[in-house]
């Protein structure tokens, strides 16, 4: 397996435009996680998915954040809009039961000018 | 809610030397995960420890947990320069339902 996949690696845009992360997760993982890395807060739980369903959404720091999993295959998380503060690394992550590790992508480094 | 907290936040340590890391959390635990991560990369996952007392060893790594205590150890034996990165714990537990709640990290720098 490829493990997981996000893209872009990297993305740098204007405050104020739409951003979207993608991830595909591993197959046959049934959770999906999206993380956001700063120096400041650490890691941090965006949002994470079972099956395709969001579970848990309180990490979501405002309405200008929203994710999808329209599929068990695919992911994305958009801000809209974009603004500086957002800046951080973001990754996403899968695993496939309740008793083993979460894998990561290899992370979409966010850059609002 | 669950807390994790690791310490200490940064550790230098010379080559051939010993040190533990600690991570604590703060409610019960049924997983407890480490991670490394190194600069401008991913996160590696390395032990799974899955029951009280469960103990895992890879190369100079040795990774415990006390669920009792809420607490779980890395110990580095002989450092060695290819381990300088960061280390994250991380835990879930059935309250917090199947998230992951990451400790913030301890920044290994072993030096020559």
């Amino acid at each position: 397996d490829a493990g997981v996949i996000q893209s872009p690696r990297h993305e740098v845009t204007e405050m104020g435009q739409e951003v979207t992360l993608r991830c595909k997760p591993i197959s046959g993982h049934d959770y999906l996680f999206w993380y956001r890395q700063t120096m400041m807060r650490g890691l941090e739980l965006l949002i994470y998915f079972n099956n395709n369903v969001p579970i848990d959404d309180s990490g979501m720091p405002e309405d200008r954040f929203s994710a999808k999993m329209p599929n068990a295959s695919f992911s994305t998380l958009k801000i809209q809009p974009s603004e500086p503060r957002d800046s951080a690394v973001y990754f996403c992550a899968s695993r496939n039961s309740l008793n083993t590790e979460a894998f990561f992508g290899q992370g979409t480094r966010l850059t609002v000018v | 809610e669950l807390k994790v907290e690791q310490n200490p936040l940064f550790l230098s340590m010379q080559e051939g030397k010993n040190y533990t890391i600690y991570c604590n959390y703060s409610t019960t635990s049924d997983r407890l995960y480490w991670y490394r991560q190194d600069p401008g990369k991913s996160l590696e996952s390395l032990f799974v420890l899955l029951s009280n007392g469960a103990v895992k060893q890879e190369g100079r790594l040795m990774a415990s947990l006390d669920t009792k205590a809420r607490l779980s150890t890395l110990h580095i034996t002989a450092a060695v320069h290819d381990l300088s990165a960061t280390y994250f714990c991380a835990v879930d537990s059935r309250t917090s339902g199947s998230r992951l709640t990451f400790g913030e990290g301890t920044q290994l720098t072993v030096n020559p």
